[in-house]
């Protein structure tokens, strides 16, 4: 399978606290995208990173990418009750236009 | 209206209805997709369509039948589904480049249908 793992599975922290989020893939990619959805709606997308690229910002978010490790990860800093929701990332190999996303990371936010 | 809409957002059905999911995309996208979402399972790609084209079937059982009449529409019929084919179906559209390995763009998807197939 192709698909991205992400790790954990699931996390849990209070308010205020940072969140990080890991993605390993397994071949080669065009680029990375990282999607949030909150429980049982459709997926938003949060920041795309290029295969060419180490690092990007998008708000309290930081995304990583180690290409020679084939992972990927996401940090949201300051976090709000409002974060809570699963995130996923989604590689786009190279070759096909195509997404495939992992089976998230649930991330619980408590106030 | 904004983004990506599908109708209807729930669907109970028996295994021997014949029932329609609909999707709309108001962004110009190109590219159309739909996917399944079961508990505890990665998001599984069903279809893909490039401009109006379908390019991609992942062995999807032919109890789902997609249709897309023009690059703003999607249709997936459904006929004698089986319980396990209970799940969110999320619609997502995208711009797709002409390059012949073109790199996968942002997708945008719609709030989903929760289908349960007694």
């Amino acid at each position: 399978s192709q698909q991205g793992e992400e790790d954990p599975q699931a996390l849990s922290i209070q308010e205020g606290e940072n969140a990080t989020m890991n993605c390993s893939y397994k071949t080669s990619i065009n680029n990375l995208q990282w999607y949030r959805q909150n429980s049982g709606r459709g997926l938003v997308h949060l920041i795309l990173i290029r295969s060419n690229e180490r690092e990007k910002h998008s708000g309290r978010l930081r995304v990583t990418l180690d290409t020679s490790k084939k992972s990927s990860s996401l940090l949201i800093t300051a976090s709000r009750a409002a974060d809570t929701a699963s995130y996923f990332c989604a590689t786009d190999y190279s070759g096909y236009s195509t997404l495939t996303f992992g089976k998230g990371t649930m991330l619980l936010v408590s106030p | 209206e904004t983004g990506v809409t599908q109708t209807p957002r729930h669907l109970v059905m028996g295994m021997t209805n014949k029932k329609s999911l609909k999707c709309e995309q108001h962004l110009g996208h190109n590219a159309m997709y739909w996917y399944k979402q079961s508990a505890k399972k990665p998001l599984e790609l069903m279809f893909v369509y490039n401009f109006k084209e379908q390019t991609e079937n992942n062995s999807v059982p032919s109890r789902f039948s997609p249709e897309c009449p023009n690059s703003s529409h999607l249709f997936l019929h459904l006929h004698t589904l089986q319980p396990e084919d209970s799940a969110l179906y999320l619609c997502a559209s995208s711009h797709v480049g002409l390059a012949v390995s073109p790199a996968a763009d942002t997708q945008y998807f719609g709030p989903g249908t929760r289908l349960t197939v007694l």
